[in-house]
């Protein structure tokens, strides 16, 4: 069963404005974590934003933030202040014992 | 920040051909290593974890004589994908970890195998 869901194949943005990257995920292990990743065309995987299942705020990491929400099993990203460089894919990934990727959202920036 | 090396970033071969792709963590000791296949426009799809000096546990679905994974030492994972064939044309990445440190996984810069 898909453990980890993401939404939106596509999304588009105005530069400059703020995004929201929806996923959700499905466990019973008390004890998880919650990435982000972004993926260029040249296919590195570039670490984004990380959340603790029992860290109690919501991460930043600059122009990005995690809006956690447990109770509904959400981890949705938030870019703000798009910019033209922002457009990738977009990976949203659980650990358990292993790492398991979402299917992916592809995040287009208009100029 | 920690590094992971993956080589060859591109090879092409003969159906029937093996092919061995090399993950180094190169300033920290992985306690685990996860190997990723990726087809275009898809997302990772794990194929296996693999612990040092354990054998590797493969994802339902992956071949394990197929995809030959060795975790020799704490900075050193290999997959060897024996008699390849066009079907196995995809982008291999692996990924390692130091977990029971940090959180952080860190990716190696991925392997295009292309089968002729």
């Amino acid at each position: 069963a898909q453990k980890i869901t993401q939404t939106q194949p596509g999304m588009f943005v105005q530069e400059k404005e703020a995004v929201t990257l929806d996923c959700t995920y499905d466990t019973s292990d008390p004890s998880y974590g919650l990435f982000w990743y972004k993926q260029p065309s040249s296919g590195e995987m570039i670490f984004l934003i990380y959340q603790g299942s029992y860290d109690q705020q919501n991460a930043t990491e600059g122009r990005y933030s995690l809006n956690f929400q447990k109770a509904r099993k959400s981890a949705n990203l938030v870019i703000s202040a798009s910019q033209l460089g922002d457009s990738a894919m977009y990976f949203c990934a659980m650990r358990e014992n292993d790492m398991r990727f979402g299917a992916g959202t592809r995040l287009t920036v208009k100029p | 920040g920690a590094v992971v090396s993956q080589h060859p970033s591109r090879v092409i071969c003969k159906s029937g051909t093996s092919v061995k792709i090399e993950c180094r963590s190169l300033d920290f000791q992985a306690t685990t290593m996860f190997w990723y296949r990726q087809f275009p426009k898809q997302s990772l799809m794990l194929m296996a974890t693999s612990n040092e000096g354990s054998k590797a546990t493969y994802e339902q679905g992956v071949e394990k004589d197929k995809f030959l994974i060795n975790h020799a030492s704490l900075t050193l994972s290999t997959l060897t994908v024996t008699s390849a064939h066009p079907e196995d044309s995809s982008f291999y990445i692996c990924s390692a970890t130091r977990w029971g440190k940090d959180e952080k996984l860190f990716f190696g810069s991925g392997t295009q195998l292309s089968v002729l």
